[in-house]
């Protein structure tokens, strides 16, 4: 079955202590990213790759990382999380750049 | 740059009622435009998509048509079921710069549909 999994579903953190969500895709796509869910403003492009090896930031990108050292993964970083980035989070994948994308179930993340 | 504004809601609507939720955007050239719905738990689904103007896409009884001269794709439905509760985004999909690939949702539109 085609899908984006994510994993954890559910995480709750301290302020400071590093994690890593992560993503992975079995549809060969090309393009991914990472969005945030936030009450009241849809959903934001933290990061997204148009290849391996290839990243850029979107438009929430401060006090994030990410990496994509294979075609199917695509793993989100938080260094040193903290209460701000308390939200739900979703990984997508799509053929190319102009197509629709697919959605991970998302992660909701609670940083105490 | 690019912005998606969607109506407000919640909407709440008795079965078999009519549906529409208004979305218009901003944005330069030749965007694709998207509607995902979100049910209770989970990630985001595509409902329908239309990449040009004048496009009508189509799922599932709904329905939205891309009017470039409006800036609009508004999404409706001629009868909802208790089963269409859910969180309804629109979205577009700008191919060109710094924009590639990149989804610019609205802020999302609940909708609550009673027996």
């Amino acid at each position: 079955e085609a899908q984006v999994t994510q994993n954890p579903r559910y995480l709750i953190t301290v302020t400071g202590k590093k994690l890593t969500v992560t993503c992975s895709q079995n549809m060969n796509h090309e393009y991914m990213s990472w969005y945030r869910q936030d009450p009241g403003l849809g959903l934001r492009q933290i990061y997204y790759s148009m290849n391996v090896e290839v990243t850029d930031k979107g438009d929430v990108p401060e006090g994030y990382k990410v990496s994509r050292k294979e075609k199917r993964n695509f793993p989100l970083i938080l260094e040193s999380p903290s209460p701000n980035q308390t939200s739900l989070y979703f990984c997508a994948s799509s053929p190319s750049g102009r197509s629709e994308a697919f959605f991970g179930q998302g992660t909701r993340l609670t940083v105490v | 740059g690019d912005s998606v504004t969607q109506m407000e809601g919640p909407v709440t609507l008795s079965e078999e009622a009519f549906l529409t939720i208004n979305c218009t955007y901003t944005a330069t050239g030749y965007p694709s435009l998207f509607w995902y719905v979100q049910y209770p738990g989970e990630g985001l689904q595509l409902l329908l998509k239309a990449t040009k103007a004048d496009d009508k896409g189509s799922n599932k009884g709904f329905e939205a048509t891309y009017r470039k001269e409006t800036t609009s794709f508004h999404l409706e439905k001629g009868s909802v079921q208790v089963s269409d509760s859910a969180v309804y985004f629109c979205a577009l999909s700008n191919a060109g710069g710094t924009s590639y690939g990149k989804l610019t949702f609205g802020q999302g539109t609940i909708l609550t549909v009673h027996p």
